[in-house]
C-alpha cells in the first residue's frame, strides 16, 4: 500500500540554521509528492510539489527533490527564520487517481528560536 | 483572491446536538474534501465529492454526513456529536488530475469544533 514516513519532531533550531526534514515514501507507480505547512490555528498551505523523478520543488527558500531511487523527498532550507516555525507535512498522491487523494506523513513540528 | 472559506472558525455545540459546518470555494474546482484533524496529528480524510459523486472513506463513522448542493458549497453534518468528535475540521478542493494525481489540494483555515 501507499504510505509516508517523516522524521519525528519536534525539531528545534536557532535562526539561520540549516534545516532538513526527512521524508520517505512507499507507493506503486509514480506518485506526486507534496510538502504542506500548517501554522498554528490555520489550515494547510501547499509549500512545494514534485510530480516526477528528479523534479525539484522550491518555494520561499525551501527545496525538495523527488528521488525515486531512494524513495525520498526530503525538505531543506539553507537558513531558517523564526517565522518558519510551523508543522510540516509530507504527502503523496498516488498515480492513477482522478481525485488527488493525499496520504500524509505524521507531520514534523519545527520550532525556530531567535 | 480565489480561495476556500470555512465558516464558522470556531463552533461550540452540545453533546448529541446536530451541527453543520460549511465550506465555500471560489476556485471552481470539481473535487471537495472534508478532513478531521485532532491535535498533533495529520488530517484524516472523511469523504470527498467528485462533482456530485459522493465518496465515503471506509472508516468514516455514520454520524458524519455531507451535502454538496452546487459546485461552490459543501457542508459537513455531524448528527449526534460525541466528545471524541472535538477536532479541527478542514475543507479542501482540487482540480481533477485525469489519472495523474498531480493536482494539489487547497485548504481552508478550518473550523475548530468543541463539544460541551
Amino acid at each position: 500500500g501507499n504510505s509516508v514516513t517523516q522524521m519525528e519532531g519536534p525539531v528545534t533550531l536557532s535562526e539561520e540554521a540549516f534545516l532538513t526534514i526527512n521524508c520517505t515514501y512507499t507507493a506503486t507507480g509514480y506518485p506526486s509528492l507534496f510538502w504542506y505547512v500548517q501554522y498554528p490555528g490555520e489550515g494547510l498551505q501547499l509549500l512545494l510539489k514534485a510530480t516526477k523523478a528528479d523534479d525539484k520543488g522550491s518555494n520561499k527558500g525551501f527545496e525538495a527533490t523527488y528521488r525515486k531511487e531512494t524513495t525520498s523527498f526530503h525538505l531543506e532550507k539553507g537558513s531558517v527564520q523564526v517565522s518558519d516555525s510551523a508543522v510540516y507535512f509530507c504527502a503523496l498522491s498516488p498515480y492513477g487517481g482522478a481525485t488527488n487523494k493525499l496520504i500524509f506523513g505524521t507531520g514534523t513540528l519545527l520550532a525556530v528560536q531567535p | 483572491d480565489a480561495m476556500v472559506i470555512q465558516n464558522p472558525r470556531y463552533q461550540v455545540t452540545q453533546f448529541g446536538k446536530p451541527v453543520t459546518l460549511s465550506c465555500s470555494q471560489t476556485l471552481n474546482h470539481n473535487v471537495m474534501y472534508w478532513y478531521q484533524q485532532k491535535s498533533s496529528q495529520a488530517p484524516k480524510l472523511l469523504f470527498h465529492y467528485y462533482d456530485k459523486d459522493f465518496n465515503n472513506e471506509a472508516d468514516t463513522p455514520d454520524n458524519f454526513q455531507s451535502r454538496r448542493p452546487n459546485t461552490s458549497f459543501c457542508f459537513l453534518d455531524i448528527r449526534s456529536p460525541g466528545l471524541g468528535d472535538a477536532a479541527m475540521y478542514l475543507c479542501a478542493t482540487s482540480r481533477i488530475s485525469y489519472g495523474q494525481g498531480n493536482q494539489p489540494q487547497h485548504f481552508g483555515d478550518g473550523t475548530r469544533l468543541s463539544i460541551l
